[in-house]
């Protein structure tokens, strides 16, 4: 098993730019989330899916969009770039959203945004 | 409302030494804890985890916490520890709220160990 992939690792866009973040999981998992990650701040939940077609906001979903057409794929799509953008996004997935099992990290995208 | 809160953000021990990272939660209900380490320029991964069963917890590396529900507590222990322990950690409480799962991380704490 690959577990959780993410592409690309690193990547620069100019403020205004549309860009997707590529996740992938083959463990099967129904749940799948994006998290950004800034310094001082931990993890914060961008969006979430609990299955294929479902999708939700987290904590932090202003200017990002997902979908999620299959179990395996889950893509982050950033609309218009910004400064505040620059940042770590993870991917993450579980095999359900109760948690009592823990959720598998990809091992990251590294956005800068000039 | 679930929270997290890791009480220091930074803690240096040296080589050999004991570490204690502290983490402290508030839940309504029953909660999970997980306990994460990030090495630089990686992904999260699990150390271990509290789900309802024995409060001592064993994680790998020879890492182990204890549930203390009545301290509302799950500080992350290690006897001696090793240069390949020097990562950031982050305490993680997973929970229902108005019917929905979270899983709400802490800010972090950095572990340097010193030589």
């Amino acid at each position: 098993n690959a577990g959780v992939t993410q592409t690309p690792k690193f990547q620069v866009l100019k403020t205004g730019q549309s860009m997707t973040l590529q996740c992938a999981q083959d463990m099967n998992h129904e749940y799948m989330s994006w998290y950004r990650q800034d310094p001082g701040m931990g993890l914060r939940l961008i969006h979430y899916s609990v299955g294929a077609g479902i999708t939700d906001q987290g904590e932090v979903p202003n200017g990002y969009n997902v979908s999620r057409s299959t179990t395996e794929d889950f893509p982050l799509r950033l609309l218009s770039a910004a400064p505040s953008q620059t940042s770590v996004y993870f991917c993450a997935s579980s095999p359900d959203r109760s948690f009592y099992y823990e959720q598998y990290f990809g091992p990251g995208t590294r956005l800068t945004v000039t | 409302a679930q929270s997290v809160t890791q009480l220091d953000s930074h803690v240096s021990v040296s080589e050999g030494t004991p570490v204690l990272l502290r983490c402290n939660y508030s839940s309504s209900y029953s909660p999970s804890l997980f306990w994460y380490v990030q090495h630089p320029n990686k992904g999260l991964q699990l150390l271990l985890k509290y789900t309802s069963a024995a409060t001592l917890v064993k994680g790998i590396n020879g890492f182990e916490a204890e549930f203390k529900k009545s301290e509302t507590s799950f500080h992350l222990t290690k006897p001696s520890a090793h240069m390949s322990d020097a990562a950031e950690y982050f305490c993680v409480v997973s929970d229902r709220d108005s019917g929905t799962y979270k899983y709400i991380f802490g800010t972090g704490t950095r572990l340097k160990v010193l030589a």
